[in-house]
């Protein structure tokens, strides 16, 4: 069974580019969460899909940052017009639907790191 | 002030010690606590996963939480080279939607 892929693994743009990156969680999954770490710092919480609805973006730091989740499977994250700030990894975990147990077991992809000069 | 606290090490040992991992925190809503395990230039990947205080063992592994002073850690007996890895702690609250993490401990077992 394949795991969460993260495409790409690795992007260096400059200050002002825009930058959208994708995630594909493992067949079946309904949730699907988007957490980033910024360098020296922990990982932490962006936003979270159940299937194609958003339901938690308490975590994305602005609205330069935008997540879709099309159809309920794939979610790409867009970040436009990037800032040095944002430069970190950017992971995306996948899980089955739980009930009343936290998040339960996430499943995460192998991130992708952003750079921007 | 953060709501996980983990010592980032880094921490050396000789194989076959027994390694000792620790975090805190300051949210008493956490119920389910969780350790991961993240290999150079890979995601995380789930070690340990606990519901409210107590211990649970699993082969070499055994995390403890103790709810009442807001600690929980891990120990690894036995330790071997492979176990080279950054240990992330992370938990959450009941019907949450996101985990906490901790910074990471970049532990090496050298041979």
């Amino acid at each position: 069974e394949a795991g969460v892929t993260q495409f790409p693994s690795h992007s260096v743009i400059e200050k002002g580019q825009t930058v959208t990156l994708r995630c594909d969680p493992i067949s079946g999954h309904d949730n699907l969460y988007w957490y980033r770490r910024v360098m020296g710092k922990e990982i932490k919480f962006l936003l979270h899909f159940v299937k194609e609805s958003k339901q938690d973006e308490s975590g994305m730091p602005n609205n330069r940052f935008l997540a879709e989740r099309t159809g309920g499977t794939y979610s790409t994250l867009k970040v436009q017009p990037a800032e040095l700030e944002d430069s970190g990894v950017y992971f995306c975990a996948s899980s089955p639907i739980t009930s009343g147990r936290g998040t339960g077991e996430l499943f995460f992809g192998e991130g992708s790191r952003l750079t921007v000069l | 002030q953060k709501e996980v606290e983990q010592d980032p090490g880094p921490l050396s040992v000789p194989e076959g010690a027994i390694v000792s991992l620790n975090c805190t925190y300051s949210n008493s809503a956490f119920q389910y606590f969780m350790w991961y395990r993240q290999y150079s230039r890979k995601g995380p990947e789930l070690l340990m996963y606990t519901y409210s205080s107590g211990n649970k063992e699993d082969g070499r592994f055994t995390a403890q939480v103790d709810k009442s002073s807001k600690y929980i850690s891990l120990f690894i007996r036995d330790s071997q080279p492979s176990d080279s890895a950054t240990y992330l702690c992370a938990m959450s609250g009941s019907g949450a939607n996101n985990l906490f993490f901790g910074t990471g401990t970049r532990l090496t077992v050298i041979p």
